[in-house]
């Protein structure tokens, strides 16, 4: 069965400091699919990025980054000089290619809080 | 904004009542999904659709039900309810590939409906 963890349930930085959220998943499947959603405080669910299981390459987008490891089964989440507008909780989510559907399984969520 | 809507945006009800949560996806996603988030389940999958027809169903109660429209909007359907089914409802929709809302489709949510039941 597939699960995601999110063992960091919250975290508190002072804006522009670099922080990382981890996710590990797992899964029983070849190929599979990785989620980050953002939930700001208005609560709505926000895509952040996707990663499918045979591109292990790192992605940056301005100063978000994501560092994929399959040796150690994590998808970890970089934020970089962070801003108050960050504040929110993250998800990481998974699906898996056998499933009959596209189901999402979501880790817990890690809520981070940037203090100016 | 994702381009999927949700309404109501709140709902209070008491035991016992039903209600029904509507959903319109993106402009021409087949696929509609529902996710419940409740403070001690955590964001749940509920049941997907697509094109009309049930694709995937996870942990829905009996009480649940829902449906996809030839027009492709969605309704959740939740009866008889308790003081647990207090949460927050989204709809999630993604892209219409051949044979689509296969697994690695990306899903954009609605904003969510908050029910509250008292």
């Amino acid at each position: 069965a597939q699960k995601v963890t999110q063992a960091q349930t919250e975290i508190s930085v002072v804006e522009k400091e670099d922080v990382t959220l981890d996710c590990v998943y797992e899964t029983r499947d070849t190929t599979y699919y990785l989620f980050w959603y953002k939930q700001p405080p208005s609560g709505e669910l926000v895509f952040l990025i996707r990663r499918n299981s045979f591109d292990e390459q790192n992605e940056i987008s301005g100063r978000y980054s994501w560092n994929f490891q399959k040796s150690t089964s994590s998808f970890n989440f970089t934020i970089t000089a962070s801003q108050v507008v960050d504040s929110a909780v993250y998800f990481c989510a998974l699906s898996e290619r056998n499933n009959a559907g596209n189901m999402l399984t979501f880790g817990g969520g890690t809520r981070l809080m940037v203090k100016p | 904004d994702s381009g999927v809507t949700q309404t109501p945006k709140h709902l209070i009800t008491a035991t016992g009542q039903r209600v029904t949560l509507r959903c319109s996806p993106r402009s021409g996603d087949l696929s509609v999904y529902w996710y419940q988030q409740s403070l001690d389940q955590g964001l749940q999958f509920l049941i997907q659709y697509y094109n009309g027809e049930e694709r995937a169903k996870g942990n829905i109660l009996e009480r649940f039900s829902a449906q996809q429209f030839p027009d492709l909007h969605s309704e959740l359907n939740l009866s008889s309810l308790e003081l647990g089914d207090s949460a927050l409802y989204f709809c999630a929709s993604s892209g219409a590939s051949a044979g689509g809302g296969y697994p690695g489709e990306t899903q954009y949510f609605g904003p969510g409906t908050r029910l509250l039941v008292l």
